[in-house]
């Protein structure tokens, strides 16, 4: 069973337009969400992170949403730039305390930008 | 750069074989996580150490195991390999309070 999920495996955007890539999540006890991006044959690496006592974090060109009562989260960038293009990665955890527990990863989403 | 470091990048082995892949984490992290991308699947989590001591398991197949040592840096056993274990697999990194992990490059296995 999935507990994260991105719906979109792919998505295409033209260049300094907007891409949102959405995020959904069943288990109630998440209370810690990341985005990753990831380019081919290397490691993800961590873009921008949202508490569920907020609804918004934004970090320059990138804002994260989060509805908790809808279970669901969206990262915005904008404006899109050809650099953008990766497999992004939606990220949860239940924040125990401690540190980070094994995050549950969702599959990802190709962002590919159109000149 | 992350600052966590994986060996050996690739790996080439036949079915039935062992390997060890190796990881040092961030100066200053704790936590040792160890993930598996296979090529239709997302990041799977497979187990977590915190300061030498098993924090958390995952999907991790009993054919594998996995220890964290005194100076912090951890290894991954997999054992009696099969086609299907080919796969990238990425060591990450934390502090104690951080929920915010740390990738390395990976280490691409092939099993032939």
């Amino acid at each position: 069973d999935q507990q994260v999920k991105q719906n979109s495996p792919s998505l295409s955007v033209q260049e300094g337009r907007i891409s949102i890539l959405n995020c959904d999540y069943t288990n109630s006890m998440f209370d810690y969400f990341l985005w990753y991006k990831k380019y081919p044959a290397e490691g993800p690496t961590f873009l921008i992170s949202i508490s569920s006592i907020k609804d918004k974090n934004e970090d320059g060109r990138f804002t994260v949403f989060l509805n908790k009562s809808a279970k669901h989260l969206s990262l915005h960038i904008v404006p899109s730039q050809p650099g953008d293009s990766a497999v992004y990665f939606c990220a949860a955890s239940e924040y125990s305390g401690g540190g980070a527990d094994g995050l549950t990863f969702g599959k990802g989403t190709h962002l590919i930008i159109q000149p | 750069d992350s600052g966590v470091t994986q060996t050996p990048k690739h790996l080439i082995t036949a079915t039935g074989q062992r390997v060890t892949l190796r990881c040092s984490p961030r100066s200053g992290d704790l936590s040792v996580y160890w993930y598996q991308q296979s090529l239709d699947q997302g990041l799977q989590f497979l187990i977590q150490y915190y300061n030498g001591e098993e924090r958390a398991k995952g999907n991790i197949l009993e054919r594998f195991s996995a220890q964290q040592f005194p100076d912090l840096h951890s290894e991954l056993n997999l054992s009696s390999l099969e086609l299907g274990d080919s796969a990238l697999y990425f060591c990450a990194s934390s502090t104690y309070t951080g929920n915010t992990i740390y990738f390395g490059e990976g280490s691409w296995l092939t099993v032939v």
